[in-house]
C-alpha cells in the first residue's frame, strides 16, 4: 500500500512569505501529525489532525498552523518566514494515535528560508 | 526536564556484531508508549519497535529488541548482526497518555544517535 506522501520535497522561500506543505496520509488513517526538526532542536511537535479537528498543538507561535480535509489530507502553513523556519518538517499518519497505534512518517519537506 | 534522554550522540560497530542504543525516559504517567525510529540520510523516519508500559515481555522486530527496564526507566535498542545498511541516525520517542488520550499524535524525540557500521 502506499506510503504517507509529502509534498513539494524541497521549497526555497524567502524571509517574510507564506509556504504551504501537504502531507498524503496512508489510505485509512485518519490521524496526522507534523513535527519540525533542525539540527538545534531536534524533533518538535506541532500538532496532530483527526477527522479534520485539531487535538494536540505542541508550543509554536500562530503563525504556524495547520488543517485536515475530509478525506484525511492535511496541510501546514508558516506565514511571515523566519530564517529559524528552515527546517525537515515530517507529517506522521496513524489509524488512531491512541493506545498502540503505530505512527508511519512520510520523507519530509526540506524547507530553507532565505 | 528532558523527557528522552539519548546519551550516545555517535556509536560505531563492525558489520555482524550486536550493538546498543542507549535510552532513558522519565514521566510520571503510568500509561506511555516508547518508540524506536531510524532516519537514513534520506530523511525519512523508518518505525523498528514499539514498547507499551504495561507490556510484560521486551519487543522484539526481527534483528531489533528492546531491552526495557521499567524501574530504572531505560528502554535500550539491541540491533543484533548489525549490517551496513544500518548505518543511520536513530531515534527513542515516547508517548504519554497511552490509555487517556490526552497527547493524541504527540511524540517526543530524543536528540538521536549517529549509528554507523563499519565493514
Amino acid at each position: 500500500k502506499a506510503g504517507v506522501t509529502q509534498t513539494p520535497r524541497y521549497l526555497i522561500k524567502t524571509r517574510g512569505q507564506q509556504v504551504t506543505l501537504s502531507c498524503s496520509p496512508i489510505s485509512g488513517h485518519r490521524s496526522v501529525s507534523w513535527y519540525q526538526q533542525t539540527p538545534g532542536q531536534g524533533l518538535q511537535f506541532l500538532f496532530e489532525y483527526f477527522s479534520e479537528t485539531q487535538r494536540n498543538k505542541g508550543n509554536f507561535p500562530g503563525r504556524f498552523s495547520g488543517r485536515q480535509f475530509s478525506n484525511s489530507r492535511s496541510e501546514m502553513n508558516v506565514s511571515t518566514l523566519e530564517l529559524g523556519d528552515s527546517a525537515l518538517y515530517l507529517c506522521a499518519s496513524s489509524l488512531a494515535a491512541t493506545g498502540r497505534s503505530g505512527y508511519t512518517f512520510g520523507s519530509g519537506t526540506r524547507l530553507t528560508v532565505v | 526536564a528532558q523527557k528522552i534522554t539519548q546519551t550516545q550522540p555517535g556509536m560505531f560497530v563492525q558489520e555482524k556484531e550486536a550493538v546498543t542504543l542507549d535510552c532513558t525516559y522519565d514521566t510520571s504517567d503510568p500509561s506511555y508508549g516508547l518508540f524506536w525510529y531510524k532516519q537514513p540520510s534520506s530523511g525519512e523516519m523508518i518505525f523498528l519497535i514499539y514498547q507499551g508500559s504495561y507490556d510484560q515481555q521486551n519487543a522484539t522486530e526481527g534483528r531489533y529488541s528492546l531491552n526495557f527496564q521499567k524501574a530504572r526507566k531505560s528502554a535500550n535498542l539491541v540491533i543484533s548482526a548489525s549490517q551496513l545498511g544500518d548505518s543511520a541516525m536513530y531515534f527513542c520517542a515516547m508517548r504519554e497518555g497511552v490509555s487517556g488520550g490526552t497527547s493524541y499524535g504527540k511524540l517526543t524525540f530524543g536528540q538521536g544517535t549517529i549509528l554507523t557500521v563499519h565493514p
